[in-house]
């Protein structure tokens, strides 16, 4: 079993639409969990991080943590043309390192 | 502000030369960790350094990889010598706090 999976995608989803992301992980002591989005030829950069159960929203962004499910998303509102990216799940593990999932794909169609 | 910097940007070796890669992290980031991504796999984690003590290098392939932190700052990794399956991109991100992670833009490395 990876340590945090993730649905490669493509997801296709049409202009203005909601877009969710979603990613599991395996290791029950993980503390803290990110999303990450890597445009082609790019560098990874953060655009959320959540800590505790629940949701946490900053702009078209919510990011929502079950630990009993050892579950994460993210979703995406008002999905835009420039929101098409790979999105990576990571997460900090207990053994204070941090892993990366594959990686979502995202494409927004006009 | 200065980002994280990584040298070379592309380098195309044969298989058994060394290649030594660079990273330049964020003035006053004590983490540097390295990681690899594989054609159409997952960023893998490859080693962490808190200053110029690596932390973590649970990661690294095999002994033909060699990391080092001089004095805290820049780091370099080394593969000696190089073999096929080490072609990827390696990414060389810092952190302050291990909240957020800053990327570099990779080094992509071919071993024909």
């Amino acid at each position: 079993q990876k340590e945090v999976e993730q649905n490669s995608g493509p997801l296709s989803v049409p202009e203005g639409a909601i877009a969710s992301l979603n990613c599991t992980y395996s290791d029950r002591g993980s503390q803290s969990f990110f999303w990450y989005r890597q445009y082609s030829g790019k560098s990874p950069e953060l655009i959320m991080s959540i800590y505790s159960n629940g949701d946490k929203e900053d702009g078209r962004f919510t990011a929502q943590l079950n630990k009993a499910s050892q579950y994460v998303s993210l979703l995406i509102r008002d999905s835009q043309p420039s929101d098409s990216a790979t999105y990576l799940c990571a997460v900090d593990s207990s053994a204070s390192k941090i892993i990366f999932g594959s990686g979502t794909r995202l494409s927004i169609r006009p | 502000e200065a980002g994280v910097t990584q040298f070379p940007s592309h380098s195309v070796i044969e298989k058994g030369q060394t290649v030594t890669l660079r990273c330049d992290p964020i003035s006053g980031h004590d983490n540097l960790y390295w990681y690899r991504r594989v054609m159409g796999k997952e960023i893998k984690f490859l080693l962490h350094f808190v200053k110029e003590s690596k932390q973590d290098e649970s990661g690294m392939p095999n002994n033909r990889f060699l990391a080092e932190r001089t004095g805290g700052t820049y780091s370099t990794l080394k593969v000696q010598p190089a073999e096929l399956e080490d072609s990827g991109v390696y990414f060389c991100a810092s952190s302050q706090s291990r909240r957020e992670l800053f990327f570099g833009e990779g080094s992509r490395l071919t071993v024909l």
